[in-house]
């Protein structure tokens, strides 16, 4: 079945500093791809997404691109703030409407 | 933000007892999902619905049951809580889902319930 596969955190860094959160998926066809935040105490909300290869969503400075070669969806941020400090979530969409959620990194940014 | 509203937010409950969580929203949305979230496993489908009295099991459906009488309301009982169903519960609406062509359906998410089973 269909599946994703996101880098274990937590990670922790620096203001300004460059961040890669890395995530594979498994699916059969073309899947949509989802980057979810979770800030602290709410619900996931989404902040960007591609639904066919080489297409780049970007959001709040954030960009992940649809690599179908690679089956990968990596988050890039070039320079985080502290309020970037959250818990990111890489999620498919296959054939259905059933989301299929990584197990979800956390991130923590120190001024 | 979309209007999803989760009630209650917090509650605390024996081993045994059934429980019933509520998704309300305004958005009219005819797809609405319950997720449970737990550490080292992210989130997890357990039902869905397509609409009204239209649901379907996701991937860990047992011992939970759903209800959608109303386009606004979908209902998640947990008929005798066992303390393996202590988490955090998301409800989440979309628009339209499968079959209507639209790739890439966002889907938008309530505050989440604590629930803990003692």
């Amino acid at each position: 079945g269909d599946s994703v596969t996101q880098m274990e955190g937590p990670v922790t860094l620096s203001e300004e500093a460059f961040l890669t959160i890395n995530c594979t998926y498994t699916a059969t066809g073309y899947p949509s791809l989802f980057w979810y935040v979770q800030y602290p105490g709410e619900g996931l909300q989404l902040l960007l997404k591609a639904t066919k290869a080489d297409d780049k969503g970007s959001n709040k400075g954030f960009e992940a691109t649809y690599r179908k070669e690679t089956t990968s969806f990596h988050l890039e941020k070039g320079s985080v703030q502290v309020s970037d400090s959250a818990v990111y979530f890489c999620a498919l969409q296959g054939g259905s409407e059933k989301l299929v959620f990584g197990k979800g990194t956390k991130l923590t940014v120190n001024p | 933000d979309a209007g999803i509203t989760q009630s209650p937010r917090h509650k605390v409950t024996e081993t045994g007892t059934p429980v019933t969580l509520r998704c309300h929203q305004t958005e009219n949305h005819r797809y609405m999902y319950w997720y449970r979230q737990d550490p080292g496993h992210g989130l997890r489908l357990i039902h869905y619905s397509y609409g009204v009295k239209d649901t379907d099991k996701g991937e860990v459906s047992d011992g939970y049951s759903v209800s959608r009488s109303k386009t606004e309301d979908f209902l998640l009982t947990l008929e005798s809580a066992t303390s393996s169903q202590t988490s955090v519960y998301f409800c989440a609406i979309s628009e339209s889902g499968r079959g209507t062509g639209k790739r890439g359906e966002t889907q938008y998410f309530g505050p989440g319930t604590r629930l803990l089973v003692l």
